[in-house]
């Protein structure tokens, strides 16, 4: 199975500032086929489901703010939120769909300092 | 728009089954993967196993091999998800999720998430 590890577990920041997060993969999650990383992150806001923001490592969903942005390569990915707006609180997932079972990280909780 | 509505809360006595229902609307059922993920109280994202709507077939975690059962119904656009010989750690919030399209047989993001059903297993 591969096994994802984010860092921080918990991350303040002011408002307006960035936020980084970052996850990494136990193997690749690169696809040589077509060149893509089978990496997405997810926003999970207290008692909803979550919501996807990025995928394919760097590509941001429809309808989600530009302040939200991925990168990353090789087993190094990073989520970042250029200017940290209130209703950004939440807890942040990244997700392998690279192979079976589909495996997320361990969340990363960001708060309001 | 497309929506994924699960079937409401249920509790549970240890050793019981559950079926958990999943309506899909607003784009082919039949054209997209559906994938269970659970979450236990204040912890993170498990996931469970997916089914082709299109053809039935099914992939479950090696952790959940044996006790979970996902089924669908074609005809009425609901996928469901049975865990059998319930435990108080399987109480939980289950969600189901859609991902890619059967017809690429390729692995996707989870899109679009229903509302989540949280069981609860106690005595």
């Amino acid at each position: 199975d591969i096994v994802m590890t984010q860092s921080p577990d918990s991350l303040a920041v002011s408002l307006g500032e960035r936020a980084t997060i970052n996850c990494k993969s136990s193997q690749s999650v690169l696809y040589s086929s077509n060149n893509k990383y089978y990496l997405a992150w997810y926003q999970q806001k207290a008692g909803q489901p979550p919501k996807l923001l990025i995928y394919w490592a760097s590509t941001r969903e429809s309808g989600v703010p530009d302040r939200f942005s991925g990168s990353g390569s090789g087993t190094d990915f990073t989520l970042t939120i250029s200017g940290l707006q209130a209703e950004d609180v939440a807890v942040y997932y990244c997700q392998q769909y690279y192979s079976t079972p589909f495996t997320f990280g361990p969340g990363t909780k960001v708060h309001i300092k | 728009q497309v929506q994924l509505v699960q079937s409401g809360a249920e509790v549970k006595k240890p050793g019981a089954s559950v079926k958990v229902s999943c309506k899909a609307s607003g784009y082919t059922f039949t054209g997209y993967y559906i994938h269970w993920v659970r979450q236990a109280p204040g912890q993170g994202l498990e996931w469970m196993g997916w089914i082709n709507p299109n053809s039935g077939g099914t992939n479950y975690a090696q952790n959940f091999q044996g006790w979970v059962t996902m089924t669908r119904d074609t005809s009425i656009s609901t996928a469901y998800m049975e865990l059998s010989r319930l435990r108080s750690d399987d109480t939980a919030v289950y969600y189901c999720t859609r991902a890619g399209t059967v017809t690429t047989m390729d692995s996707s993001d989870f899109d679009y998430w229903g509302q989540g059903t949280l069981v609860t297993v106690s005595s």
